[in-house]
């Protein structure tokens, strides 16, 4: 089946360490995106790539880092120097050119730093 | 990019219908308007898109202003499953940057 594939699932970390969350999808899509969402809160974007080897900043980028070296991946690592990291880290892609569809998100990676 | 505006919350009765509203005054032509629904700690479900017209499918319907300024998700028939958070969202063809709002909480009552 395509999808995307968030690991791990559940990470517990302590502070001052750095955590690399992995994402994959299968569906052959150029786009993909990482969110953030806090408790209560809607999702915030924290990086996106429309193509391989490069990606932008959204909204909230201090602290993170992203790489895309192949189409299926876009790793995030959430830094040390990111002061609040404990959220839910979402991983979501789409097509592009012409009518690009919708978004498909995998089932997210719960962060908690200790 | 372009900005929705959503209530944070709204209710609705079992078997009722629900309109849920949003606004996004600032649309460009190439913005398709999407509806996502999500679940506690999951991510979030597509429910519909359109562009200019009235959409359709078994989830929902889809109801757009002809200025295109907003848009109403239509559920025919709340169910308990219905109760999630429901973000209006504008995805450019361009594939560019894709921006959520803080979605409307529906509580659905039995």
């Amino acid at each position: 089946d395509g999808g995307i594939t968030q690991s791990p699932k559940y990470l517990f970390r302590k502070e001052g360490q750095n955590v690399t969350l992995s994402c994959e999808q299968n569906l052959n899509h150029d786009a993909m995106y990482w969110y953030r969402q806090d408790p209560g809160q809607g999702l915030r974007l924290i990086y996106y790539s429309q193509i391989v080897n490069d990606f932008q900043k959204g909204d909230i980028a201090e602290g993170y880092s992203v790489s895309r070296e192949k189409k299926e991946s876009f790793p995030l690592t959430v830094t040390s120097a990111q002061k609040n990291p404990t959220a839910f880290y979402l991983c979501a892609s789409r097509r592009t050119g012409g009518y690009t569809g919708e978004l498909f998100f995998g089932e997210g990676s719960r962060l908690t730093v200790l | 990019d372009a900005k929705t505006t959503q209530p944070n919350s709204m209710e609705s009765n079992e078997e009722e219908p629900v309109h849920l509203p949003c606004n996004h005054s600032t649309i460009s032509g190439t913005d398709y308007i999407h509806w996502y629904r999500q679940l506690p700690s999951q991510g979030p479900e597509y429910v519909i898109h359109g562009l200019t017209s009235n959409v359709n499918n078994r989830m929902a319907s889809l109801a757009i202003a002809e200025d295109r300024k907003s848009s109403t998700l239509i559920l025919h028939r709340a169910t308990l499953r219905d109760a999630a958070v429901y973000y209006c969202i504008l995805l450019n063809t361009n594939a560019g940057k894709s921006t959520f709002g803080d979605g409307t909480t529906l509580t659905v009552k039995p």
